[in-house]
């Protein structure tokens, strides 16, 4: 069975620049989680998704910040405008989620350069 | 509020040594997860293993055990006989209880295995 799946694996861009991050969650996984690495906090939960609908968004940095889910099977992080803190490689883990914490099972990460 | 302190920040190892990975945990559910992962050279989080509150067996799986002792809110993680390949950062972590799937993660243990 196929993995998480994220893509890019690697992006580099300019300051102001908008960037977009996708995830393709493993199949019938109903739990969709978006986390963030960097080597002064770690790993940091930003958003988490439930059935494609968001549930808790308090680890969102700030508006610049959004993601979205508009089906089972993909989900997107965007950063607009973006700036060169927001450099860290950027995870996508889902789970099944049955009322009770299953094991989230991570792609690859993105790592997201911002110069 | 849930944390995890993983109070080794690296550990040097020569190969066929044991190390044990320190995880301790504050929570106030009395039901909740516990997991490791590890995240080798390669980058990717690779799930270890889940246990849940009411089951302190200890276990073992190959070179790898878990010591969970709910009394001290300790979780420790055992490699036996380590190997170069074992070489990476390995995270604990903890989710509550029921419908909470977010996961808190500590801030990870690095490995070292020398030959």
């Amino acid at each position: 069975d196929a993995g998480v799946i994220q893509s890019p694996r690697h992006e580099v861009t300019e300051m102001g620049q908008e960037v977009t991050l996708r995830c393709k969650p493993i199949s019938g996984h109903n739990s969709l989680f978006w986390y963030r690495q960097t080597m002064m906090r770690g790993l940091e939960l930003l958003i988490y998704f439930n059935n494609n609908v968001p549930i808790d968004d308090s680890g969102m940095p700030e508006d610049r910040f959004s993601a979205k889910m508009p089906n089972a099977s993909f989900s997107t992080l965007k950063i607009q405008p973006s700036e060169p803190r927001d450099s860290a490689v950027y995870f996508c883990a889902s789970s099944l989620a049955m009322g009770e914490a299953q094991p989230q099972h991570f792609g690859d990460g993105t790592r997201l350069s911002i110069l | 509020a849930q944390k995890v302190t993983q109070a080794q920040t690296e550990i040097s190892v020569v190969e066929k040594e044991d190390v044990t990975l320190d995880c301790v945990y504050e929570t106030r559910d009395t039901t909740y997860y516990l997991f490791w992962y590890k995240q080798p050279p390669s980058g990717e989080l690779v799930f270890l293993i889940r246990r849940n509150s009411f089951d302190e067996q200890n276990e073992i799986s190959g070179r790898y055990s878990w010591n969970f002792q709910k009394s001290t809110s300790s979780f420790n993680f055992t490699i036996t006989a380590s190997q170069v390949v074992d070489s990476a950062v390995y995270f604990c972590a903890l989710s509550g209880g029921s419908n909470d799937y977010k996961l808190s993660f500590g801030a990870g243990t690095t490995v070292t295995v020398r030959a």
